[in-house]
């Protein structure tokens, strides 16, 4: 059974600090995984997603994660936090090829002015 | 780029009551929609599958009677939550992906229901 656990469910950062967003992985197979952001009351936007190409995957406004399969852990990173940063983030590992998403228990980002 | 479309964005109805919410896939066939539930604070829960042109799959503890989801046309999938309850009342959200095996997921913005 696949399944991703997000470590923490705050985080909170001064703006123009580095974002380090937690989060390990269970699968019984080279996993599709996910992150994707979600603002107050709003759908999801994909930041970025691995699918066994490079362990280091970029994404969208300046994110990042790294696959490590060792560690099964897939962190999202951002060497500096904006204001608009603040938001939930979803760790997510795709199911076969149904794309059926699971989805971990998400991690509040509040960023300090 | 491709864009999902949920409407209404926020519906509020009596108990008893029936709600239809709607998911369009605005500049591109979907063959596959997912519907998923969010409570406040909480992480989404995938309810179901829909497939256009055949019955929805839904995942374990979904009662698919009450939550009917139609899928008739390949820009269109409806999730109609039936004699609707205060604790049906959450956060619903679509997604839909495109008909080739690569296609990537889209995400609608989500429905708040709130049955009083």
């Amino acid at each position: 059974a696949q399944s991703v656990t997000q470590l923490d469910s705050h985080v909170s950062v001064s703006e123009g600090t580095p974002v380090l967003l937690r989060c390990n992985y269970s699968s019984s197979y080279s996993p599709s995984l996910f992150w994707y952001v979600q603002h107050p009351n709003k759908g999801l936007q994909l930041l970025l997603k691995y699918t066994s190409a490079a362990t280091l995957v970029k994404g969208i406004n300046g994110f990042e994660a790294e696959f490590k399969k060792s560690e099964t852990s897939f962190h999202l990173t951002k060497p500096s936090a904006h204001m608009s940063d603040a938001a939930e983030y979803f760790c997510v590992v795709g199911m076969d090829s149904s794309y059926k998403l699971i989805f971990g228990s998400g991690t509040r980002l509040l960023v300090r002015p | 780029g491709a864009v999902v479309s949920q409407h209404p964005s926020w519906v509020i109805c009596k108990s008893g009551t029936s709600v239809k919410i709607e998911c369009r896939s605005l500049d591109f066939q979907a063959t596959t929609m997912f519907w998923y539930r969010q409570f406040p604070k909480q992480s989404l829960m995938l309810m179901a599958t829909s497939n256009e042109g055949s019955k929805a799959t839904y995942e374990q503890g979904v009662e698919k009677d009450k939550f009917l989801i139609n899928h008739a046309s390949l820009t269109l999938s409806t999730l109609t939550v039936t004699s609707a309850h205060p604790e049906d009342s959450s956060f619903y959200i679509c997604s839909a992906r495109g008909p080739s095996y690569n296609s990537p997921l889209h995400f609608g913005n989500g429905t708040r229901l709130t049955v009083t």
